[in-house]
């Protein structure tokens, strides 16, 4: 059983397209996040959500809108795509302030 | 602010030799958690360990081995008798004590083992 599940594993899309990625844990966890890497590995948190709640929303384009129907799921839909975000977008989730446990993330490729 | 530092960029060992990655961070909290992260080449985030500030105790599991010390804000990470599976991407991590709280990784450490 996947404990974090991700889908798509792959994204290719033009720019300027609106996509959806959806991730959902069967862990009984209260929280969930989004992270993304970039080409250089570097991963840095995008939003927080506990208990449906977001918590931490950071420096992140409103183009990206989160959307957590349920403890869950966190899904990312992200608008007017441009090439700069190209990246890996991973989700995670954890149980209070225990360790993040990672879905295997989705390669998000905008031509 | 937090700030996470992984000064090693790259390390490359052959096999069997012992490695340390280094992680210094900065925070202001007084509770907080590290952890260490594993990404190998196929991509996904292992977790590694999971330490929380008020614990300083080292830690070791098999061949690794983690060295917290809150006097010099480190918490450094050995493989002892390396192999070559050992190679991948170390993230060393840190986050607030609150749920949903602020984290914030290093740039990560790229270890190659060469047989």
């Amino acid at each position: 059983d996947t404990a974090v599940s991700q889908t798509p594993k792959y994204l290719v899309t033009q720019m300027g397209n609106d996509k959806s990625i959806k991730c959902e844990q069967n862990l009984g966890h209260d929280t969930m996040y989004w992270y993304k890497q970039d080409s250089k590995k570097f991963l840095k948190i995008m939003f927080s959500y506990n208990n449906k709640e977001l918590i931490i929303n950071e420096t992140v384009p409103n183009r990206f809108s989160p959307k957590s129907p349920d403890k869950a799921h966190l899904n990312l839909h992200i608008n007017s795509l441009e090439l700069g975000d190209s990246a890996v977008y991973f989700c995670a989730s954890s149980h209070g302030t225990g360790f993040w446990f990672f879905g295997p993330g989705t390669r998000l490729t905008v031509l | 602010a937090q700030k996470v530092t992984q000064a090693q960029t790259e390390i490359s060992v052959v096999e069997k030799e012992d490695v340390t990655l280094d992680c210094v961070y900065e925070t202001r909290d007084t509770t907080y958690y590290l952890f260490w992260y594993k990404q190998p080449p196929s991509g996904e985030l292992v977790f590694l360990i999971r330490r929380n500030s008020f614990d300083e105790q080292n830690e070791i599991s098999g061949r690794y081995s983690w060295n917290f010390q809150k006097s010099t804000s480190s918490f450094n990470f050995t493989i002892t008798a390396s192999q070559v599976v050992d190679s991948a991407v170390y993230f060393c991590a840190l986050s607030e004590n609150t749920n949903a709280g602020k984290s914030t990784f290093g740039d990560g450490t790229t270890l190659t083992v060469k047989p």
